[in-house]
């Protein structure tokens, strides 16, 4: 069993729809949690980043922590074309820089 | 201003050349990190530095060579590499490696191609 476990997609989805992804983790040890967003062939952009259970909002985005479940899952309202990318959500660890990542949803917004 | 700048963009070498991916950031972050990752792939940490110090080597094999020569900037000097080597390669820094200031801000990466 993979210790953060997220579905590789791909999702497609029309403009303007809601968008859900989510991840699953097994260690509870690690208490930072991440979104990020990778466009093909380029680093990966910190989207949110929180290290509490409930919601954190950032524009069209939420990030949403739930401990007692180990879920963790990212909220794209209104999508955009632009949106579309590979999204990889990563568990950290409080002390030693470690991050352990998901595989990585890919996501294709259609216009 | 949240960058980390990395060079250069693409490399392409021979499995008996030496080279250098240079990685800098100036946003005072005290924790540097390089990462390997191959297509369809998460990125594996390789190489953790913190406060100058190498803090964690993930087994890599001793064809790559860190260097922190100061806080700004970190290089990855690569020898004898195999094809198998080629990927994007990352490097990410964080205000600090442990407590809540440790998010990890990347940075655009180096294609490398081992011929």
């Amino acid at each position: 069993q993979k210790e953060v476990e997220q579905d590789p997609g791909p999702l497609s989805v029309p403009e303007g729809a809601i968008v859900s992804l989510n991840c699953t983790y097994s260690n509870s040890a690690f208490q930072y949690f991440m979104w990020y967003r990778q466009y093909s062939r380029k680093g990966p952009e910190l989207l949110m980043y929180t290290y509490s259970s409930g919601n954190k909002e950032d524009g069209r985005f939420t990030a949403q922590v739930d401990k007692s479940s180990k879920y963790i899952s990212l909220f794209i309202r209104d999508s955009q074309p632009s949106d579309s990318a590979t999204y990889l959500c990563a568990q950290g660890s409080g002390n030693t820089g470690k991050l352990i990542f998901g595989q990585g949803t890919t996501l294709q917004v259609k216009p | 201003d949240t960058e980390v700048t990395q060079t250069p963009k693409h490399l392409v070498m021979g499995m008996t050349n030496k080279k250098s991916l240079k990685c800098e950031q100036h946003m005072g972050h005290r924790a540097m990190y390089w990462y390997k990752q191959k297509a369809k792939k998460p990125p594996e940490l390789m190489f953790v530095y913190s406060y100058e110090k190498l803090s964690i080597n993930e087994s890599v094999p001793s064809r790559f060579s860190p260097e922190c020569p100061n806080s700004s900037l970190l290089n990855l000097h690569l020898h004898a590499l195999q094809p198998e080597d080629s990927a994007l390669y990352l490097c990410a820094s964080s205000q600090e490696l442990a407590g809540v200031f440790n998010e990890q801000f990347f940075g655009p990466g180096t294609r490398l191609t081992v011929l």
